[in-house]
């Protein structure tokens, strides 16, 4: 069974720090696919970006970036020179490989509410 | 950029009440889903709908679930008999063939009375 752990409830810091939101996973399968969503107060769901589990590449993309390593099972996320307006909670999720190839349903961890405090 | 509606935003019902919560996905998009998410709790899998059945579903999605295609734009899913633990908020998501992001929906609200 797949299982996705975001051990940090929630994390406050003052803007422009840098934090970084943790995501450890579990799963049988060798080919998979991670995910970072971001839920801000409007409850929306917006996505930030995709990892295949042969791609263990990092990236960045703005203040934002991913660090992807399988042989600890994580998936971590790290926000630069934070602003106000990355509040949100942010949820890591994991998903298997469809018969027709694509991710299928995501199980997602608990989130972590980030507050960014001016 | 096209988005993933839903309707309505906020849905009131009755417990026992049978309640439609639609969904309008991307045009190119062949895959849905429906995922719920109680208060302040995580997001949770119901159910995915490829080629007019449903591809795979959850625990939660047990005989009081349904979903359907009605046409060839909407995506609905129906609770028969709500109960007060049906209170949640609802989202809906769609992708394309062979692409593997799932594009969400901005949620119906679902209050159970």
């Amino acid at each position: 069974a797949q299982k996705v752990t975001q051990a940090q409830t929630e994390i406050s810091v003052v803007e422009k720090e840098d934090v970084t939101l943790d995501c450890v996973y579990e799963t049988r399968d060798t080919t998979y696919y991670l995910f970072w969503y971001k839920q801000p107060p409007s409850g929306e769901l917006v996505f930030l970006i995709r990892r295949n589990s042969f791609d263990e590449q990092n990236e960045i993309s703005g203040r934002y970036s991913w660090n992807f390593q399988k042989s600890t099972s994580s998936f971590n996320f790290t926000i630069t020179a934070s602003q106000v307006v990355d509040s949100a909670v942010y949820f890591c999720a994991l998903s298997e490989v469809s018969n027709g190839g694509g991710a299928d349903g995501l199980t997602f961890g608990k989130g972590t509410h980030l507050i960014i405090q001016p | 950029e096209p988005e993933v509606t839903q309707t309505p935003s906020h849905q009131v019902t009755q417990m026992g009440q049978e309640v439609i919560l639609r969904c309008v996905p991307i045009s190119n998009h062949l895959y849905f889903y429906w995922y719920r998410q109680i208060l302040g709790q995580k997001v949770e899998f119901l159910v995915s709908f490829y080629n007019n059945e449903i591809s795979e579903k959850s625990e939660i999605f047990d005989d009081q679930f349904s979903v359907e295609r009605p046409d060839g734009s909407n995506f609905t899913l129906k609770i028969r008999s709500t109960k007060l633990e049906d209170s949640a908020m609802y989202f809906c998501a769609s992708r394309p063939a062979g692409y593997d992001t799932q594009y969400f929906g901005p949620g119906t609200r679902l209050t159970v009375l």
